[in-house]
């Protein structure tokens, strides 16, 4: 249990669509990264904030963006969704930037049809 | 380029037995080096973490090695067992925070 949760932890859209999905940091947690993990394969770096900036990102469109919130909870929304962005979507929370401990969340796993 | 490479792809071992992971990266400059466990399915979890100045951490069954000098680094199971079957991923973070993933070793271990 890494006191990161993610939601929703399943979801089908289709082409096209627009998707939220959401992630809880564990408690004290300032930094919120976002990863995107196509089967097989290690994950990829969307971006990460930090005290509600943006504070790096990753080679993604802008069709992908997020919000982290003053209690650091955070929101990856991704745009005009197609068929290559199904994925498992991680959150990870960690205490400052520079990430020392980093806590996963089980992620949410996102099917475009 | 920053890269983390990870071999073998996938392997598959006897129960009991050890095995050993490996793990080059080119990340420039570099902070430290961290191994995950994840199951299939869910998020990763943490196994070890290492700093330039470290060679060896340990955790239970789980030893990884550091060469900051030839860039590798080694993840060794010991006795294993069959809870071990998941993907063990590489992860090295460089400067400016910049953190890159390896695709991982997929571990099968077979009663």
């Amino acid at each position: 249990e890494t006191g990161v949760t993610q939601s929703p932890t399943h979801l089908i859209k289709t082409r096209g669509q627009q998707v939220t999905l959401r992630c809880s940091s564990q408690s004290g947690h300032n930094t919120v990264s976002w990863y995107q993990q196509a089967l097989g394969q290690g994950p990829q770096f969307i971006f990460q904030y930090y005290r509600e900036e943006e504070n790096g990102r990753g080679n993604f469109p802008p069709r992908f963006s997020g919000l982290q919130f003053p209690n650091y909870s955070s929101e990856l929304n991704v745009n005009a969704l197609e068929l290559d962005d199904s994925a498992l979507y991680l959150c990870a929370s960690s205490m400052d930037r520079r990430q020392n401990t980093i806590y996963f969340g089980e992620g949410s796993w996102l099917t475009v049809v | 380029k920053n890269q983390v490479e990870q071999s073998p792809q996938s392997l598959i071992i006897l129960e009991g037995k050890n095995c050993t992971l490996q793990c080059n990266y080119t990340v420039s400059p570099f902070s430290n080096l961290r191994w995950y466990k994840q199951d299939t399915g869910r998020g990763p979890v943490s196994l070890t973490i290492m700093t330039f100045s470290e060679n060896t951490k340990s955790n239970g069954r789980y030893t990884a090695t550091l060469d900051a000098d030839t860039k590798q680094s080694s993840l060794h199971i010991t006795a294993s067992q069959l809870s071990d079957s998941a993907s063990y991923i590489c992860v090295v973070m460089g400067g400016g925070f910049k953190t890159i993933f390896g695709a991982g070793t997929r571990l099968f271990v077979k009663a």
